[in-house]
């Protein structure tokens, strides 16, 4: 069976600091893999997704870039975090464009 | 008009009551609707896939409408462990490709 793995779970981070958070799939060749934002209180947007290795396409200009250096890897970086950045982190994948999503457990980042 | 809309609640109900969320979208292209179920600090967890004949899951039915564009969630004899946010997503034909767009999710809590 597919699983997927993400972590932290908890980042609290300074302001201008870096980050990198890594997800990957276990189960599945070639998935379409997607990063999520969740602030508090609000819905899911959609900030990054791959159909393939080295294949991102942004959703929201931001300070935040993503990476798939291996198929069933999938990185969410920034080079200088925004208190704007604090939220809750969810990758996801699916086998195709028209198949649910399934989630990680997610990665909740505070920026102090 | 936001592109999937759902009413945020909190919908406050009896154990043993039944419970109808809806969810409206705006693209009458849309392919594919999903039901997710998120507990409190938790990630989405899909609850049911939407097919265009109405589908059944035990207590839950999930419901198409095209012609007036929305899915619905029919919950019978509501549980105590149904409480949780409740979030459709719909796949949502934009530049070419589907991207999924989530609802910002309907708050339901059952009531001992």
């Amino acid at each position: 069976s597919q699983t997927i793995h993400q972590w932290p779970a908890t980042l609290v981070q300074p302001v201008g600091s870096p980050l990198s958070l890594e997800c990957t799939v276990e189960g599945t060749s070639n998935p379409n893999l997607y990063w999520y934002r969740q602030a508090a209180g609000r819905g899911l947007q959609l900030l990054f997704y791959s159909v393939g290795i080295g294949q991102i396409s942004s959703e929201v200009p931001q300070n935040l870039s993503a990476s798939r250096p291996q198929d069933r890897q999938f990185i969410l970086s920034s080079k200088k975090l925004l208190l704007s950045d604090s939220g809750f982190y969810l990758c996801a994948w699916s086998v195709g464009v028209n198949q649910p999503q399934h989630f990680g457990d997610g990665t909740r980042l505070s920026i102090l | 008009r936001k592109e999937v809309e759902q009413d945020p609640g909190p919908f406050n109900v009896p154990e043993g009551a039944t419970v109808a969320f809806n969810c409206t979208y705006s693209n009458s292209a849309s392919q594919s609707f999903f039901w997710y179920r998120q507990d409190c600090r938790k990630e989405p967890k899909l609850l049911m896939s939407v097919y265009s004949s109405g589908n059944e899951d035990g207590r839950f039915t999930a419901q198409l409408n095209r012609a007036s564009q929305y899915i619905s969630l029919l919950i019978r004899d509501s549980k105590l462990s149904d409480s949780a946010t409740y979030l459709c997503a719909v796949n949502h034909a934009r530049g070419g490709t589907y991207k999924y767009i989530f609802g910002t999710g309907t708050r339901l809590k059952v009531l001992a």
